[in-house]
């Protein structure tokens, strides 16, 4: 079935580093995207999102990318601090004809060494 | 800034009985979803729900479910008679309206841990 899914499980980098969060989908009709970062005990919290009619979006410290050909995109955080460790989701948001519904990955955990 | 609330944070049951789990969404917001997390698993959708009606439903949601809107600021999940499987956190979310195909950013509350005993 259509999915969308992580590269990795947990990705580890030491604090002022650069950190890349992949992911990739499967519904070549898929044309909007959204990260969400998740901490201990508390519900998704919104990063950024893309429109397929984009290959890039810049957020504050934050960088979506969309390759459409491969279906892939990624999030990259620019200089990591210990409060950008958390759980990291892709998600597809569906059109209204399936309800809005989002479609999660798997999500990355992201550990940030002091 | 507004947010997405929900209660209780943390809801303990026996098997069998039934929970209601209570969100009040963001106030010009017009779509609402219901959204569960089994402990280290990925957010499953569950329900959508606009203009009074489901819009869109999982698998998961069975008959065992509903959701109700029953004024204008509440938003609630409940489960008639809980299954041990229905451990889980239960995420609130709401958007504001329809940006072409798609609806706006959803965002969600903070959750609520339902434990059946």
């Amino acid at each position: 079935g259509e999915s969308v899914g992580l590269h990795l499980p947990t990705l580890s980098v030491q604090e002022g580093d650069n950190s890349i969060i992949n992911c990739a989908y499967s519904n070549s009709a898929s044309d909007y995207f959204i990260w969400y970062k998740q901490e201990s005990g508390k519900g998704p919290q919104f990063i950024i999102d893309i429109r397929s009619n984009m290959d890039k979006r810049q957020g504050q410290r934050v960088t979506v990318l969309l390759n459409k050909t491969v279906k892939h995109l990624s999030l990259q955080i620019a200089a990591t601090q210990p409060g950008d460790s958390a759980v990291y989701f892709c998600a597809e948001n569906r059109p209204l004809d399936q309800g809005g519904k989002l479609i999660f990955g798997q999500g990355t955990e992201l550990s940030v060494k002091p | 800034e507004p947010e997405v609330t929900q209660t209780p944070s943390h809801q303990v049951t026996q098997m069998g009985q039934e929970v209601i789990l209570r969100c009040v969404p963001i106030s010009n917001h017009l779509y609402f979803y219901w959204y569960r997390q089994i402990l280290g698993q990925k957010v499953e959708f569950l329900v959508s729900f606009y203009n009074n009606e489901i819009s869109e439903k999982s698998e998961i949601f069975d008959d065992q479910f509903s959701v109700e809107r029953p004024d204008g600021s509440n938003f609630t999940l409940k489960i008639r008679s809980t299954k041990l499987e229905d451990s889980a956190m239960y995420f609130c979310a709401s958007s504001a309206r329809a940006g072409g195909r798609s609806t706006d950013t959803q965002y969600f509350g903070p959750g609520t841990r339902l434990t059946v005993l």
